[in-house]
C-alpha cells in the first residue's frame, strides 16, 4: 500500500514552459485535492475532486488545470509557467468530502519557476 | 473576514514539559477541526480529528480540544521530546465548498 505518490520530487521550469505533476493514490478514496505551500502562507487549495470525471476550483486555481478519469490519479497542470508559481505542492486525499476524515498527503513536489 | 491563526510561529520548551499550541478561528463555524504534522522536507501526517460535539480527543500523548464557543482549539502534547520538534498545523472545514483551511502552523522545538 503505497498511499499517495507524487512525481516528479523536484523540478525547474523557465517561464512559459508547461509541465504535469503527477498524483496517485492507492486506497480507493473519492476525494483527491492539490495543495500549494509558499513561506508564511499556509496550505492553499488549488484545485479538488470528488470522484472521477468531477473536478472544482479551490482558493488559488488560476494557471493551473486539472482532470480526474480514474479514480486513483489525479495530474495537475501548468499551462504556461510562472515565477509566482515556484512552490512546493502537495497531493492529498481522503474518503471523505469535506473535514469528516483525514487527509493523506504525499511528499510533495518542489517547483522552481526561473 | 475568515481568519484562522496558530498562536505563534515558533514555540520552544524543555524536555518533559507539555507543549501546548494554540489554534483560534474567525467567521467560520466548522463541524470539524484536525491537527496535523509536518516534518521539513515531508508532507503533513493526520494526527488527530474532533467533531464540533466533542469537547476533547487524547490519542497517547496527545490532547485535543475544542470549544464552539471561544472558537478556539488547543493542541497538547504531554511528557515531550526531542523527536516532537515539528511544524503543526490546524485545519478546519471552512472553504467554500466545505473543504479544509489550514492554519500557517507552529514551529514546535523540544530541546533535551
Amino acid at each position: 500500500n503505497a498511499g499517495v505518490t507524487q512525481t516528479p520530487k523536484f523540478q525547474v521550469l523557465k517561464t512559459g514552459q508547461s509541465m504535469t505533476l503527477q498524483c496517485a493514490q492507492d486506497m480507493n478514496h473519492e476525494y483527491m485535492s492539490w495543495y500549494r505551500q509558499d513561506p508564511g502562507m499556509g496550505l492553499r487549495l488549488i484545485h479538488y475532486s470528488v470522484g472521477a470525471g468531477i473536478t472544482d476550483q479551490g482558493e488559488v486555481p488560476n494557471g493551473y488545470n486539472v482532470s480526474r478519469s480514474t479514480t486513483e490519479d489525479f495530474p495537475l497542470r501548468l499551462l504556461s509557467a510562472a515565477p509566482s508559481q515556484t512552490s512546493v505542492y502537495f497531493c492529498a486525499s481522503s474518503s471523505e468530502y469535506r473535514g469528516a476524515s483525514e487527509q493523506y498527503f504525499g511528499p510533495g513536489t518542489r517547483l522552481t519557476v526561473t | 473576514s475568515q481568519k484562522i491563526e496558530q498562536n505563534s510561529e515558533a514555540l520552544n520548551i524543555q524536555e518533559g514539559k507539555t507543549a501546548t499550541l494554540t489554534c483560534n478561528y474567525t467567521n467560520y463555524s466548522p463541524a470539524y477541526l484536525q491537527w496535523y504534522r509536518q516534518d521539513p522536507g515531508r508532507g503533513p501526517v493526520f494526527l488527530l480529528l474532533i467533531r464540533e460535539n466533542e469537547k476533547e480527543k487524547r490519542k497517547e500523548r496527545l490532547k485535543v480540544t475544542f470549544d464552539t464557543t471561544l472558537k478556539q482549539s488547543l493542541f497538547h502534547i504531554t511528557a515531550s521530546q526531542p523527536a516532537d520538534s515539528a511544524t503543526y498545523l490546524c485545519a478546519l472545514e471552512g472553504g467554500s465548498q466545505g473543504n479544509l483551511i489550514f492554519g500557517k502552523g507552529t514551529k514546535l522545538s523540544v530541546k533535551p
